[in-house]
């Protein structure tokens, strides 16, 4: 099992450029979330899914998008990239009950210059 | 708004000490809390969690203890190793219902372990 796969590891962009962040799971978990980590902070939600084709907002949404048209993946999308965004970036996932943990991506190390 | 907090920043034992790393939330709604130990260059890793019906959980090497009076959470290491050094969180969740999966975490711990 590959667990929580997250592409790319690295990357840096230019102020209003966008990309899209990659996150696949293997491990047909229900829940999937996305978590910015600024340096020296705890993890900040930005959106989370229930299942396909269902996504919410989290604490820090603005400047993002998501979308979740499979069970597998939930790739996270940053439109018009400012200095904000820097932070590196992780994909979770979770079945829909408490008792076994999130399982988290390896994370984006993302810098927009 | 509500969150989570640590007391202590930064936390250096020896190898074979017992660690504590504290911990305080403020939502009292919270009823389902985990720790989280971070690497450098990687993902949290799940520890140990503990849901709000209980005061102390152990698993191997690990305790997470739970004062809900106090709104107060611990992990305790046993035995240290230099492995064990890493940004510990914790995180808090509201159980079931519209909140699930909204994890708030702490700031962070950093735990060094000298041989």
């Amino acid at each position: 099992n590959a667990g929580v796969t997250q592409t790319p590891k690295f990357r840096i962009l230019k102020i209003g450029q966008s990309m899209t962040l990659q996150c696949t799971q293997d491990m047909n978990h229900n829940y999937m979330y996305w978590y910015r980590q600024d340096p020296g902070m705890g993890l900040k939600l930005i959106y989370y899914s229930v299942g396909a084709g269902i996504t919410d907002k989290g604490e820090v949404p603005n400047g993002y998008n998501v979308s979740r048209s499979t069970t597998e993946d939930f790739p996270l999308r940053l439109e018009l990239a400012a200095p904000s965004q820097t932070s590196v970036y992780f994909c979770a996932s979770s079945p829909p009950a408490h008792g076994h943990g999130y399982t988290f991506g390896s994370g984006t190390r993302l810098t927009v210059v | 708004g509500e969150s989570v907090g640590l007391h202590l920043p930064t936390l250096s034992v020896q190898e074979g000490d017992n660690s504590i790393i504290n911990c305080a939330y403020s939502n009292s709604a919270s009823d389902y809390f985990i720790w989280y130990k971070q690497e450098s260059g990687k993902g949290p890793q799940f520890i140990i969690d503990i849901r709000s019906n209980m005061d102390k959980r152990q698993g191997q090497r690990v305790t997470v203890l739970l004062n809900k009076t106090v709104k107060h959470l611990s992990l305790q290491i046993a035995a240290t190793q230099p492995g064990d050094s890493a940004v510990y969180f914790c995180a808090e969740n509201k159980d079931g219902g519209t909140s699930y999966g909204k994890l708030t975490f702490g700031q962070g711990t950093i735990l060094t372990v000298h041989p």
